[in-house]
Order: C-alpha cells, then structure tokens, then sequence
C-alpha cells in the first residue's frame, strides 16, 4: 500500500462548487502540506501543517483552505472553485528535522470548467 | 522572495552520456538541497540530497554543492532512456519553518 494516498486522483467540477481533496499518511510524519503544479511553473506551496494544532499559508493560499483531521490527514477545500485553479494538486509529508525530505502522494488532476 | 532557478531546457542527450543539471538559489542561508525526478503525470521522486559543500554520488548520480556560489548540480552518468524526465531542483529555507521551494524544472530527454 502507498504511503500517501490522495483522493479523489482524477476531479471535474464548476465554477463556484466546493471541492475538497483528502490526503492520508501511513509515514508516521508529523508535517502535511498541499502543493499545486502548473506546466512550466514548478511546485508551489498552498499550505503547510507541523501537527494538528499548527496551520500555515504558503505562497499562494488565495481561493484555499485546510483542515489537519489528525496527524495522518490533511484536507484542502477549494470554497468556490474558478478555472484558474485547474492544475495537478499534490500532497507530501515529512519528519521534522535538518534533512527534511519530503515524499509526495501520487497527485489530484483538478479540472475546474 | 526565495527563488530557484533551473536551466531552463528541454535538454536531450544521446545514450551513455553525461547528463548536467544545473541549479541556483537565492536564499544564502539555505542548508538543505534536493533533486527530484519527475515522471509524466507522475508525483516527484526523491533521487538525491545533499546537505555540504562538495559531491555526492550515489550511483550513477553525483550531486554538487557549492554554498559560495549558492549553486548545486546534478550529474547523471551513462545516461538511459529511462532517465527521461523532469528535474526539480528543491531547496529547503533557512530558519524554523524549513519550506520546500522548488525550481521549475528542467526536462531531460535520453536518446536510444
């Protein structure tokens, strides 16, 4: 089984719906975050969470927001989705620490028309 | 703002040879640095870190670090077809919250 599982892998949605996509570690680690890809754009940061009780904005949290259910889940709601938020959404954990290595869950495919 | 920059690419070598990825940040006090690679559709996978100044090897990949010139490269040697990919260059901040700023990529294409 996957260490980090994200669902659901593949979503369609409208403009204005709520969307929420999930995440879920089996890595034991205590920090969460959400980043979205664009092509030609890298991996940028949404929100980050260092346990259940810490939530941070990362570089573009506008439009986002998160819930830590509990150290192994980590939700990102889009409240009222726009096209402009149609990319490939990702989800990584790690350990705290210098060497702060962080392993990512297979993605979410987000279509917003 | 905390950048890192990639060559930008695409970049193709042919089978066998050397494949160089290049790589600098802005951010002078950055301690932690990570090359991904990145399948199509795929989610980043973690190949290389390196945490001082000098190389790295693991394999048939070398990682370079050089705080000085706030500069890291990665090398690929025999290069094969499945090392066709994107190359994300990961830069961990300075200070207590650690965040991941990570390059744009540079993707590399192997020819047979």
């Amino acid at each position: 089984d996957a260490d980090v599982t994200q669902t659901p892998r593949n979503r369609i949605t409208k403009t204005g719906k709520r969307i929420m996509l999930e995440c879920s570690q089996t890595k034991g680690h205590d920090r969460m975050y959400w980043y979205r890809q664009d092509p030609g754009l890298g991996l940028r940061l949404i929100y980050y969470s260092f346990d259940v009780k810490d939530i941070n904005k990362g570089e573009i949290s506008d439009g986002y927001s998160v819930s830590r259910q509990a150290q192994a889940k980590f939700s990102l709601s889009l409240e009222s989705a726009i096209p402009n938020q149609t990319a490939l959404y990702f989800c990584a954990t790690s350990s705290a620490g210098v060497q702060e290595t962080q392993y990512f869950g297979p993605g979410t495919r987000l279509l917003v028309l | 703002q905390k950048e890192v920059e990639q060559n930008s690419g695409p970049l193709s070598v042919p089978e066998g040879a050397i494949a160089s990825l290049n790589c600098t940040y802005s951010d002078r006090g950055s301690q932690s640095f990570f090359w991904y690679r990145q399948y199509s559709g795929k989610s980043p996978e973690l190949i290389m870190s390196i945490y001082s100044n000098g190389d790295k090897e693991d394999g048939r990949f070398t990682a370079q670090l050089n705080k000085a010139s706030q500069y890291v490269s990665l090398l690929i040697r025999d290069s094969q077809p499945s090392d066709s990919a994107t190359y994300l260059c990961a830069v961990a901040s300075s200070g207590s919250a650690r965040q991941l700023t990570f390059g744009s990529g540079t993707q590399l294409t192997v020819l047979p």
